[in-house]
């Protein structure tokens, strides 16, 4: 079945130990999304690609980076985690055109100790 | 005034019975709407599209007001299953890819 994946579903990581956490989806959508979602909060878009072009979120830290190497696959780097940044990330994808409902990957919960 | 508004709840229901709702967006110029569920420490996943006209999948029944500015799910006959959070989804024009989520509705169903 097409599909959005994440690895790993769990990732815990010391205070400032940088993390990558990945994405891959066999949709071939346009258009990929990293979102911050946080305990009873709506996700928080950090950034999103489209095809190769990145856009970041005016909000999000430069904590954050993002890669995107082929339509497939993005990941999510964290260079210096802080407690604040515990949360789970969730990549989604989406068509740029038409009615474009996203689909989202199962989220990896991140611990920060 | 935030984007997107949803009562943050929660509901508590008995099953059986009929819940509804609502969603108000703040900008005009939005054009595409949906309703995800989000149970416990999952991912959201997409429950309706909202189309102009309204429309039903089985028991759910999401509906848009353009002059109110605000979009509402209804659930009929509820299920212990429909326990989740459900979040309201607007895009601005409809070639934007940047959706605008609000903080999602809490439903909880119970015997």
């Amino acid at each position: 079945d097409a599909m959005v994946i994440q690895n790993p579903r769990y990732q815990v990581t010391q205070f400032g130990k940088p993390v990558t956490l990945s994405c891959s989806q066999t949709l071939n959508h346009n258009v990929m999304y990293w979102y911050q979602q946080k305990s009873s909060q709506a996700p928080k878009l950090l950034f999103h690609y489209y095809d190769k072009d990145f856009n970041n979120e005016a909000d999000t830290p430069d904590n954050f980076q993002s890669r995107r190497p082929n339509t497939s696959f993005c990941f999510l780097d964290i260079r210096s985690p802080g407690l604040g940044d515990a949360a789970m990330y969730l990549c989604a994808t989406s068509r740029a055109g038409g009615l474009p409902e996203q689909f989202f990957g199962p989220g990896t919960r991140l611990t920060v100790l | 005034r935030k984007e997107v508004e949803q009562d943050p709840g929660p509901f508590n229901v008995p099953e059986g019975a009929t819940v509804a709702f609502n969603c108000t967006y703040s900008n005009s110029a939005s054009q595409s709407f949906f309703w995800y569920r989000q149970d416990c420490r999952k991912e959201p996943k997409l429950l309706m599209s909202v189309y102009s006209s309204g429309n039903e999948d089985g028991r759910f029944t999401a509906q848009l007001n353009r002059a109110s500015q605000y979009i509402s799910l209804l659930i009929r006959d509820s299920k212990l299953s429909d326990s989740a959070t459900y979040l309201c989804v607007v895009r601005t024009s409809g070639g934007s890819y940047i959706p605008t989520f609000g903080r999602g509705t809490s439903l909880i169903v119970h015997p």
